[in-house]
């Protein structure tokens, strides 16, 4: 039972271009998640998703960002414009549907590691 | 809002001896998790250990354990007989309870680097 797959590993990108990073949620979640971890820092929320649906955009910023999960196929996250401030490890979780009265944690992919040059 | 707070951005250890890493948070919720994470160099995050917040018992797993001390909100790590593959960035978190809003969200604490010599 494969994990979660986040690809590309690497992305590199030079300023102003776009960058799509792609995640797959294991097999029989439903719920996909995405975090990005700045250099020297913990892993921020970005948005939480449902097959088709957007539940939570909170912590995207309000521009250039966007992010979904379609009903066939991986959940995206696409920065448009891509700046220096964007380079960071972006990572994908997903979860099955009710975990939240559990008391686990994520499942969560390797990581994008997006550098903009 | 959640703060998760880990003072120590780098520690080492020798080989088979014990570490300590600290973490402590601010919250005003009474039920919650909280959960160390592993990122090895490779970047996976690997969950380690998790507490939920109403069990009074320090939860243990192999060579790791918990000093849970919820009316001083923290949550130190105790890695007993460290071992090389240890040696990874170590992440705090936090995660509200079942009934609380926004309970599918983490907040991590910054981290610490933990090497250990052989």
């Amino acid at each position: 039972n494969a994990g979660v797959m986040q690809n590309p590993r690497h992305l590199v990108r030079r300023r102003g271009q776009e960058a799509r990073l792609r995640c797959s949620p294991m097999k029989g979640h439903s719920h996909v998640y995405w975090y990005r971890q700045l250099p020297e820092e913990g892993l921020k929320f970005m948005v939480y998703l449902q097959k088709e649906n957007i539940i939570d955009e909170s912590g995207m910023p309000k521009e250039r960002f966007s992010a979904e999960f379609p009903k066939e196929g991986p959940s995206i996250l696409r920065i448009q414009q891509v700046v220096r401030g964007d380079s960071a490890a972006y990572f994908c979780a997903s979860s099955v549907p009710g975990w939240l009265h559990t008391p686990y944690g994520y499942t969560f992919g390797s990581g994008t590691r997006l550098t903009v040059v | 809002a959640q703060t998760v707070t880990q003072s120590q951005p780098e520690m080492s250890v020798q080989e088979a001896e014990t570490v300590t890493l600290s973490c402590t948070y601010d919250t005003s919720e009474s039920d919650y998790y909280l959960f160390w994470y592993k990122q090895p160099p490779s970047r996976q995050m690997i969950l380690v250990i998790r507490q939920e917040a109403y069990k009074q018992q320090n939860a243990t797993e192999n060579r790791f354990s918990v000093n849970f001390q919820k009316a001083a909100k923290s949550f130190s790590l105790k890695i007993s007989d460290s071992q090389l593959g240890d040696a990874a960035m170590y992440f705090c978190a936090y995660r509200r309870g079942a009934w609380g809003g926004s309970n599918y969200k983490l907040t991590f604490g910054k981290g610490t680097l933990l090497t250990v010599n052989p």
